[in-house]
Parts: structure tokens; C-alpha cells; sequence
């Protein structure tokens, strides 16, 4: 299995905390991106990064924050937690652009 | 903005049936295809890619073809199993790190 990992895995919240959630990597793969997956909607990017302390939007980043200070974790914010963040989030990884190699495991947030 | 469609949402087959899933996109200027495997409560296993340039890629009972001109691949599956239940998932991208994914077709293989 590719070495990647979520943490944490559930997580339940109330609205108006902060969240972070991490991915880890132990595969040295330059980009890693954030998904969220939704019912009806399929996953979505939220941002992605291309490099140490290199970032970028992705279709729905309202609302959250990346940051990678270290090429094997890439931390998702979500700076004031709302309902309509409720949802499951997949990290992945990848070593060249245009193709999404690995996924993580998925994180569960429920925000109440 | 890319627009990707999956049609059907589910199916479900007997075993030893060869299948085809079939995506759909709105935006022709892809710069890659990929197919996944989403199995229950876990993340996604990437099955094919298809760069822009190609026709199709084989994986074993796995083939996908890519018709960029009319906006669609297939999945082929030859001889399915049981353990091929699952969702597949059809993403694309048109500038290399924003993929656009399908909802998914849900496979059911009766044994």
C-alpha cells in the first residue's frame, strides 16, 4: 500500500471551531491535493500544492486554508467550521501533474 | 468549467458478463483521463490513465478508451467477478492538476 495517511479519521464538530486536518506522506511525491466528496456532487478539489510552501485553489476552496511547510504533510484548515463543511475528505498524492496516483483513506467531518 | 457525467449510476450484472461503463465530458481539451475504483467506506485506487494523445489503455480484464472529439470513454470489464463490485469513477483534466470527477457508476456483481 502507498504510503499515505489521514489524521484524523472521524471527527465530529460543532460550528465556528477551527479544524485541521492531515495528510502525511511517505512516497516523496511532489504534489498533493484535498477532495471533498459529497453526495451528488463527486469530489471536488479544495487546493492542491506543488511543492513546499507552493499552493493553489482548487473548484471549492471557500472556507479553507492549506498550508505545507514539509514535503510529506499538506494540513487543510478550516478556519471557522460551518454546516455545509460536513463532509469526507481525501488527500492524494501524486509525482508528475495530470495524474492523481494515490489516495488517502478519507477523513469523516460531521459539523453540527 | 468541465462538466463530467456517468451514466449508469448503478448497475448490476452476473457474474462472467462483460460490461461497459461509459463517461462523458463537456470540455474536449482534456489533458488526461483517469478511471478509479472506489470500494466502500475507503479511497480511491486508480485503475487507468489515458493521456490526451491516446486511444485507449489496457489493464489486465481492464480497457478504457478515450473519444476526445465526442467528449467520452469507456470502461470495459471482461469476464467480471464479484470482487469488482464497486463505484468507478471517471475523472478528467484539462490543465494537468484540476481534475474534474463523474459521480460514479455503482457496480453489483451477482455471483
Amino acid at each position: 500500500d502507498a504510503g499515505i495517511t489521514q489524521s484524523p479519521r472521524h471527527k465530529v464538530t460543532e460550528t465556528g471551531t477551527p479544524v485541521t486536518l492531515r495528510c502525511h506522506q511517505t512516497e516523496n511525491h511532489r504534489y498533493m491535493y484535498w477532495y471533498r466528496q459529497d453526495p451528488g456532487h463527486g469530489l471536488r478539489l479544495i487546493h492542491y500544492s506543488y511543492g513546499v510552501k507552493d499552493t493553489d485553489k482548487g473548484e471549492v476552496s471557500d472556507g479553507y486554508s492549506v498550508s505545507r511547510s514539509k514535503t510529506e504533510d499538506f494540513l487543510l484548515t478550516l478556519e471557522s467550521a460551518t454546516s455545509s463543511q460536513t463532509s469526507v475528505y481525501f488527500c492524494a498524492i501524486s509525482l508528475i501533474a495530470g495524474e492523481v496516483e494515490f489516495f488517502g483513506p478519507g477523513t469523516r467531518l460531521t459539523v453540527l | 468549467k468541465q462538466e463530467v457525467t456517468q451514466i449508469p449510476a448503478a448497475l448490476s450484472v452476473p457474474e462472467g458478463e462483460n460490461l461497459v461503463l461509459n463517461c462523458s465530458f463537456t470540455d474536449s481539451a482534456i489533458y488526461n483521463l483517469q478511471w478509479f475504483r472506489q470500494d466502500p467506506g475507503k479511497g480511491l485506487t486508480s485503475l487507468l490513465l489515458i493521456q490526451s494523445s491516446q486511444r485507449e489503455q489496457t489493464s489486465g480484464r481492464l480497457n478504457a478508451s478515450l473519444d476526445k472529439s465526442s467528449g467520452r470513454s469507456t470502461l470495459y470489464i471482461a469476464a467480471s467477478q464479484p470482487g469488482d463490485s464497486a463505484t468507478y469513477l471517471c475523472a478528467v483534466s484539462n490543465t494537468g492538476n484540476q481534475f474534474y470527477f463523474g459521480t460514479g457508476t455503482s457496480l453489483t456483481v451477482i455471483p
